[in-house]
């Protein structure tokens, strides 16, 4: 099935810095979601991204399907962005083709 | 629109009981999936449903684990004996769309179990 990476795995940022987050994948997909969990569990979806870019306020997101990575921004951080974001993919062909496997997650903790 | 609800959001039991979990999809939502996480790790699929129908168990440990979608809405996952590594949160999610669609999936609250 497909594999999923994500780094970096933490990332501790000043409020009001920015940044980027990574995700690469092995096969083509015709899903990729971006979720932020938060501290009581729930996965929040961000963005449906199989291609392109999305803009959410101060967050975006650009899936490069061709060379297999998306990325995903985020501007002017606030303690309330922190958590774990994911990374999931569903790929286009081959075995495990239905399912939507996840990264590992990027924590993130933003201090005032 | 009201979004994917599971209950209940927590349950202790010890090894070797048993644990049922509810999900309730979004309304007209044909695939249902669960998904477990352990902490620190990201979710697993465990099982996928297409209405009623089984389209992905691979994952799914049949010898404790089972889960049912009656008239293709509801679904149970049901856990019997439970072992300690069973401790860890049990997601629901569904989506729009058939089998192999790019179908944005929403995920439920979740259910925490611990296993004593």
């Amino acid at each position: 099935g497909i594999q999923v990476e994500q780094s970096p795995p933490d990332l501790i940022l000043q409020e009001g810095a920015n940044s980027t987050l990574r995700c690469n994948f092995s096969d083509s997909v015709n899903n990729l979601q971006w979720f932020h969990q938060n501290p009581w569990g729930q996965l929040i979806n961000l963005f449906y991204i199989p291609s392109g870019t999305k803009q959410n306020g101060r967050l975006s997101a650009t899936t490069v399907a061709t060379e297999r990575y998306s990325l995903l921004y985020i501007s002017s951080s606030q303690t309330t962005d922190s958590g774990v974001y994911f990374c999931a993919a569903r790929g286009d062909s081959g075995a495990g083709s239905y399912q939507l496997t996840f990264g590992k997650g990027t924590k993130l903790s933003v201090i005032p | 629109e009201a979004g994917v609800a599971q209950s209940p959001r927590y349950k202790i039991i010890e090894k070797r009981q048993s644990v049922a979990f509810w999900c309730n999809p979004i309304s007209g939502h044909a695939t249902l999936y669960w998904y477990q996480q352990i902490l620190g790790q990201g979710p697993k699929l465990l099982i996928q449903f297409q209405n009623n129908g089984v389209v992905d168990d691979s994952q799914l440990p049949k010898d404790r684990f089972s889960a049912e979608r009656l008239k293709g809405v509801d679904s149970t996952l049901k856990i019997q004996p439970a072992k300690l590594e069973d401790s860890a949160v049990y997601l629901c999610a569904s989506s729009l769309g058939g089998v192999r669609g790019g179908r944005e999936l929403f995920f439920g609250e979740g259910s925490r179990l611990t296993v004593l």
